[in-house]
């Protein structure tokens, strides 16, 4: 099974800033990784996918980048409704689909 | 797109539950259909899939043996048969549509319901 880590757990950030946020496979997952957002109390919402392209409606300070094991998630400048949990998702080895453990983002 | 979860409430461990998800505002029966779950407070973790006809569905090992998902397209209807529960089962359960177009499977998860809460206790 491979193991996607994520880093930071948390991260506290003001309105403006830039965000940075990693997700490393154990092993590769070549371009096969996508980016969910989770807000308070809903369900998720995918962002990004294969790891680069942005989703259907996701706003262009949104951005994906990486392949094989490192990958990182941008968003350009942080609007406070930003504040959510963000997963990373491989399917690299499908059917067997891993998600990360989740980066809280904290808007200052 | 809209998926309207419901089926969700409190077993005790053993016991059994299904859980129903109903599509609508696209063609149901052309899409790879998704359960991911999560427990409250944790993260996400991938349970179950059946492709676009219903032909063949794949299991985490988790609950492999235990849960059966199955659809009816000419309701725009996906289930999930939740057997011998147990506590680690408690989670939200969410029915997800496959990001693949007219039955091309992507493995990632464009769009989400709810959510239906299932919890174990005795």
């Amino acid at each position: 099974e491979i193991v996607l880590t994520q880093s930071p757990a948390t991260l506290s950030l003001s309105p403006g800033e830039r965000a940075t946020l990693s997700c490393r496979a154990s092993q590769s997952v070549s371009s096969y990784l996508a980016w969910y957002q989770q807000k308070p109390g809903q369900a998720p919402r995918l962002l990004i996918y294969d790891a680069s392209t942005r989703a259907t409606g996701v706003p262009a300070r949104f951005s994906g980048s990486g392949s094989g094991t490192d990958f990182t998630l941008t968003i350009s400048s942080l609007d406070p409704e930003d504040l959510a949990v963000y997963y990373c998702q491989q399917r690299s080895t499908w059917p067997l689909i891993t998600f990360g453990q989740g980066t809280r983002l904290e808007i200052k | 797109v809209q998926l309207v979860e419901s089926g969700g409430g409190v077993v005790h461990p053993g016991g059994s539950l299904r859980l129903s998800c109903a599509a609508s505002g696209f063609t149901f029966g052309d899409y790879t259909m998704h359960w991911v779950r999560q427990a409250p407070g944790k993260g996400l973790e991938w349970v179950s899939l059946v492709y676009w006809d219903g032909g063949s569905a794949f299991y985490s090992d988790s609950v492999k043996g235990r849960f059966t998902i199955s659809r009816d397209n000419s309701k725009s209807s996906l289930y999930l048969q939740l057997n011998s529960l147990t506590t680690e089962d408690t989670a939200f359960y969410y029915c997800a549509r496959d990001l693949g177009v007219y039955r091309l499977t992507r493995f990632f998860f464009d769009s989400w319901g709810q959510g239906a809460l299932v919890t174990v206790s005795s």
